[in-house]
């Protein structure tokens, strides 16, 4: 079946340091990729989404990048601040939503 | 600014029971979906719908039921609830196309 596999499972910046998430998708249909923060105890909040018809998109300090002859998709994080520090979950949607595992990222201050 | 609320924020259960998880949104969503979060698994769906009486399974329907009364109001639905069920429990709504608006999530918990 269709799945999304999401890398790092956690990754540790410096702040000020750059931090990259990648994420892959199995189902060559989908044609909508959010990305989600959830901060400790909190909901999952969209922070940035791309769809197929586009290879990047940029807001603020965020960025995200679509290859879809590879079927995969990246979130960018620039100038990383401590706030940052959160999960974050790409996700990918054809007929339905498929959700990666998350990545931890933790920004040291 | 969408508001989906869930009943419960904590919940703490006995191996048996039967188990209610109510969410509400205050948007007219008409699309509604329960999720379970579980780490090193994301976020995984369990059923969702998309208008009033209606329900679909989602990837882990097994244990679980689901109630649409009203458009506003999506209920799961623990019949018997088991210790693997444990797990946090997020709602979650949109309109048409995503995206998703979450509610603050019920983590619970079976003993």
């Amino acid at each position: 079946g269709e799945n999304v596999e999401q890398h790092p499972s956690t990754l540790s910046v410096q702040e000020g340091d750059s931090a990259v998430i990648k994420c892959t998708y199995s189902d060559s249909a989908s044609n909508y990729f959010p990305w989600y923060k959830q901060e400790l105890g909190k909901r999952p909040q969209l922070i940035i989404d791309i769809r197929s018809n586009v290879g990047e998109k940029k807001d603020q300090r965020i960025a995200v990048t679509l290859n879809k002859t590879a079927k995969h998709f990246s979130l960018h994080i620039t100038e990383t601040q401590p706030e940052d520090s959160a999960v974050y979950f790409c996700a990918a949607i054809s007929d339905k939503l498929i959700f990666g595992t998350g990545t931890r990222l933790q920004v040291f201050p | 600014d969408v508001k989906v609320t869930q009943s419960s924020r904590y919940l703490v259960k006995r191996t048996g029971e039967k188990v209610f998880l109510e969410c509400v949104q205050d948007m007219d969503h008409e699309n509604m979906f329960w999720y379970r979060q579980d780490p090193g698994l994301g976020l995984r769906l369990i059923y969702f719908s998309y208008d009033v009486k209606m329900k679909e399974k989602g990837d882990i329907p097994e244990g679980y039921s689901v109630s649409r009364e009203k458009k506003e109001r999506f209920s799961l639905i623990l019949e018997s609830a088991s210790t693997n069920q444990t797990s946090m429990y997020l709602c979650a709504s949109s309109l048409g196309d995503l995206p998703l608006h979450f509610g603050n999530g019920t983590r619970l918990t079976v003993t």
